[in-house]
């Protein structure tokens, strides 16, 4: 059964510009998740989709950041525009009965 | 808000056992987890306790929880260079799935 898959794995863009992350959750699973950890700090969480839906995006950090999940399948995460502080690790992460969440690899996004 | 504390370190010597901590604010939290990253990869769910319980084994993994103190603690027995990562702590609160994370504790395990 494939994990869950985030693309790309690294990215490099200038400030201003726009970046958008994908994430391709677990087949079947509802819940899907994002996450960002920022260089020494916690793993922070962003937000939340049910199916197509978001459920919860209290943790998005200003207007700058848009996730999407057409169809309810994957989602992708727009950073637009860019600033030097949206850099770190961005982790995406599905579940099917919200008890157990399984994480991709993560995107390290470094804004230059 | 909710909190969660790790110590950020711990050197261990190969074959000895290995004990990470964390701590929580949260009285509410439903299920603590330990997720474990090692070097250029993601996040993988180690083991998972729920708050009526005080201990979970999972082979070399021992889990004790006192939710009096908000202690949780990760045992691993017979450490391997292979288990040197991060591990993170993680709670979740009653009726809500997103997850709390501590800073996480890197594991060096030396030969």
């Amino acid at each position: 059964e494939a994990g869950v898959t985030q693309f790309p794995s690294h990215s490099v863009i200038e400030k201003g510009q726009t970046v958008t992350l994908r994430c391709d959750p677990i087949s079947g699973h509802d819940n899907l998740y994002w996450y960002r950890r920022v260089m020494g700090k916690e793993i922070k969480f962003l937000l939340h989709f049910v199916k197509e839906s978001k459920q919860d995006e209290s943790g998005m950090p200003n207007n700058r950041f848009l996730a999407e999940r057409t169809g309810g399948t994957y989602s992708t995460l727009k950073v637009q525009p860019a600033e030097l502080e949206d850099s770190g690790v961005y982790f995406c992460a599905s579940s099917q009965n919200r008890v157990k969440a399984f994480f991709g690899q993560g995107t390290r996004l470094t804004v230059v | 808000g909710e909190d969660v504390e790790q110590s950020l370190f711990l050197s261990v010597r190969e074959g000895d056992s290995s004990v990470i901590n964390c701590t929580y604010t949260d009285s509410s939290s439903t299920y603590l987890y330990w997720y474990k990253q090692e070097p250029g990869a993601g996040l993988q769910l180690l083991t998972y306790i729920f708050s009526n319980m005080d201990m979970k084994q999972d082979q070399r993994l021992t889990v004790l929880l006192n939710k009096k103190d908000k202690h949780l603690s990760l045992r691993i027995a017979d450490t391997q260079t292979g288990d040197s990562a991060i591990f993170f702590c993680a709670e979740s609160d009653t009726g809500y799935s997103t997850l709390t994370f501590g800073k996480g504790t890197m594991l060096l395990v030396s030969p």
